[in-house]
């Protein structure tokens, strides 16, 4: 059963448009989420990260936001940009490391 | 910052040969990890070390697969026999591993393309 799940496999959004990727976990003792975006041929690249201290994390285009009674994370990039087209990972962690993983959301900006 | 470093990039190698991949962690993290990504089965988790001690192998398909981190700067993942069903992306990632779950963020590296033929 999974964990955390990423019920998009694609996302296509205009360039200069919000692109808003979403996340679902099932376990409300997750305490900490991070989004990963990956190329083809590289490894993930970390984006950004939320406490569940926090509802909000901002960083230039990209901001989390994180609400725990529903258990949903989402990251919207703002404007989105020909470059943000990678495929994008929300993951938590476990207490003992692991890293628990969405299928992914391919993201595909327009121009 | 090198970030994680790991090489070869690419192999290609034939079945039953051994086959080693090496990780250099970033400089000061306590944590290292190993994960394989295949389409079939996604990113995976194959053992973890924390201050160069195995902590978590339950990853580890096989007794084909063998890791070891004799210091802090450097790790290996080892196959063999290798087999063409090994054929990934293996990626190497640390972290600073204070020991609590938030805010360890892990860093990859760029990733050893393995092809078993």
């Amino acid at each position: 059963d999974q964990q955390v799940k990423q019920n998009s496999p694609s996302l296509s959004v205009q360039e200069g448009r919000i692109s808003i990727l979403n996340c679902d976990y099932t376990n409300s003792m997750f305490d900490y989420f991070l989004w990963y975006k990956k190329y083809p041929a590289e490894g993930p690249t970390f984006l950004i990260s939320i406490s569940s201290i926090k509802d909000k994390n901002e960083d230039g285009r990209f901001t989390v936001f994180l609400n725990k009674s529903a258990k949903h994370l989402s990251l919207h990039i703002v404007p989105s940009q020909p470059g943000d087209s990678a495929v994008y990972f929300c993951a938590t962690m476990d207490s003992n490391y692991q890293l628990i993983w969405g299928a992914g959301t391919k993201l595909i900006i327009k121009p | 910052d090198a970030g994680v470093i790991q090489s070869p990039r690419h192999e290609v190698t034939e079945m039953g040969q051994e086959v080693t991949l090496r990780c250099k962690p970033i400089s000061g993290h306590n944590s290292l990890f190993w994960y394989r990504q295949t389409m079939m089965r996604g990113l995976e988790l194959l053992i973890y070390f924390n201050n160069n001690v195995p902590i978590d192998d339950s990853g580890m398909p096989e007794d084909r697969f063998s890791a070891k981190m004799p210091n802090a700067s450097f790790s290996t993942l080892k196959i063999q026999p290798s087999e063409p069903r090994d054929s990934a992306v293996y990626f190497c990632a640390s972290s600073p591993g204070t020991g609590g779950v938030s805010g360890n963020t892990i860093y990859f590296g760029e990733g050893s393309w393995l092809t078993v033929v």
